[in-house]
């Protein structure tokens, strides 16, 4: 079974510079997470979907990130414009089960340097 | 505030020790899991305990959870280099409907050959 891909990998843009990150969750996987990772710290979730709908975008600063998952599968992540601060490890996972927290399963991330 | 505090923020042991790490929550949970990351890389799956269960155990791992502490530990027995990395605790707040997971600080292990 493949696991959650995303990319790229590693991003450098400048400040104020715009950026866009992919996901592609395992098959069948309904429900999907994209969480903002700061060096030294823990995953914070940015935003869930289930299917194709936002299930939680609490702390998503709506003002320069926004994501969407088009036919419930694929997911793209972007920021515009960036700031220092965005500079972290951008992770998605998936999920089978529907409404409750069972396993998630994570990409390998996307590490994003803004100079 | 963290939902999760992970505690020892580092722990360096040698192969063959067992390692030791706890977790604390400040709500009622539905369930916690634990995750390890390597450097560099996304997290892993490691166990996951519901709230109604007390002790569960996977190869080499063992979870305790007690509800009236609010408080979880993982003990990795028989430690290997190859378990060096980041373990976090993670939550599943009760009332919580959408499966959303809150993230300790980690737990940052190192094992010396």
């Amino acid at each position: 079974e493949a696991g959650v891909a995303q990319s790229p990998r590693y991003k450098i843009i400048e400040k104020r510079q715009s950026v866009a990150f992919w996901c592609n969750p395992i098959s069948g996987h309904a429900t999907l997470y994209w969480y903002q990772q700061i060096l030294g710290q823990g995953p914070k979730l940015l935003i869930q979907f289930q299917n194709n709908g936002v299930v939680d975008d609490s702390q998503l600063p709506k003002d320069r990130f926004s994501a969407e998952r088009l036919k419930g599968v694929d997911s793209t992540l972007k920021i515009q414009p960036a700031k220092l601060e965005d500079s972290a490890v951008y992770l998605c996972a998936s999920s089978l089960v529907v409404g409750v927290s069972d396993t998630q399963y994570f990409g390998p991330g996307t590490r994003l340097t803004v100079l | 505030s963290q939902q999760g505090e992970e505690d020892p923020q580092a722990l360096s042991i040698q192969e063959g020790e067992n390692a030791t790490m706890n977790c604390s929550y400040k709500t009622s949970i539905n369930n916690l899991q634990w995750y390890r990351q390597n450097s560099g890389r996304g997290l892993v799956h490691l166990i996951l305990i519901r709230s109604n269960e007390r002790e569960k155990h996977s190869g080499r791992l063992r979870v305790t959870l007690d509800t009236s502490k609010k408080s979880s530990s993982l003990l990795i027995t028989a430690s290997r280099a190859a378990d060096t990395a980041s373990y976090f605790c993670a939550t599943s707040l009760i009332y919580n409907q959408g499966g959303k997971l809150i993230f300790g600080q980690g737990t940052e292990l190192s094992v010396k050959p």
